[in-house]
């Protein structure tokens, strides 16, 4: 059962509009998220993250949007470019599980972001 | 800085044969993990190390085992593999235990073939 979910698997943008990536997820008791972004053949980079007490952060061109009561968050990526063409995991941790902490990852949605 | 290394990118094994995958980082992190990654599944913690001599399970460590002798290094040992270990295989690092649900470093990856 997958607790965190990203229903898209693939997004097609035109460069310079905007990409949103969803992500949905089942457990309440998580309070952190991230976004990694992973090119073909090489690891997953941390791209953002974003904790439960706030509803948005931004690092230049990407944001990330928490809406806890609907267990959804989005990742904006205004303007989209070619360079931005991978898979966008997205992961969730309870943060104050202790020792039982842990990262759970989705699926990963590929953006094609097209010329 | 190479960041985090791993060998070999590709290996394909016979059920029953033993191999050890190698994973090396250059950044002085205390904190050292194995995933795999498979389709349809999100990435899955095997094992992880929060310092030299400290090791522990993640969600899936059957058939594998690791040590951590050195900062450096952080082995993951097939003991006798089988085709459901057919996967992507992902070593990570972060500063310590508490960053490792932040921003972890990938290292990129070794793909195996368990006939």
């Amino acid at each position: 059962d997958q607790q965190v979910k990203q229903n898209s698997p693939s997004l097609s943008v035109q460069e310079g509009r905007i990409s949103i990536l969803n992500c949905d997820y089942t457990n309440s008791m998580f309070d952190y998220f991230l976004w990694y972004k992973k090119y073909p053949a090489e690891g997953p980079t941390f791209l953002i993250s974003i904790s439960s007490i706030k509803d948005k952060n931004e690092d230049g061109r990407f944001t990330v949007f928490l809406n806890k009561s609907a267990k959804h968050l989005s990742l904006h990526i205004v303007p989209s470019q070619p360079g931005d063409s991978a898979v966008y995991f997205c992961a969730a941790s309870d943060y104050n599980a202790g020792n039982n902490r842990k990262l759970i990852w989705g699926l990963g949605t590929s953006l094609a972001v097209n010329p | 800085n190479a960041g985090v290394t791993q060998t070999p990118k590709f290996q394909v094994l016979k059920t029953g044969q033993s191999m050890t995958l190698q994973c090396a980082q250059d950044m002085n992190h205390e904190y050292m993990s194995w995933y795999r990654q498979d389709p349809g599944m999100g990435l899955r913690l095997i094992h992880y190390s929060v310092g030299a001599g400290i090791t522990d399970q993640g969600e899936v460590p059957n058939g594998y085992n690791v040590s951590r002798s050195t900062t450096e290094d952080f082995p993951l040992r097939l003991l006798s593999a089988a085709p459901s270990q057919t996967s992507v295989y992902f070593c990570a690092s972060s500063p310590d235990l508490a960053s490792s649900y932040n921003e972890q470093f990938f290292g990129p990856g070794t793909r195996l073939t368990v006939l």
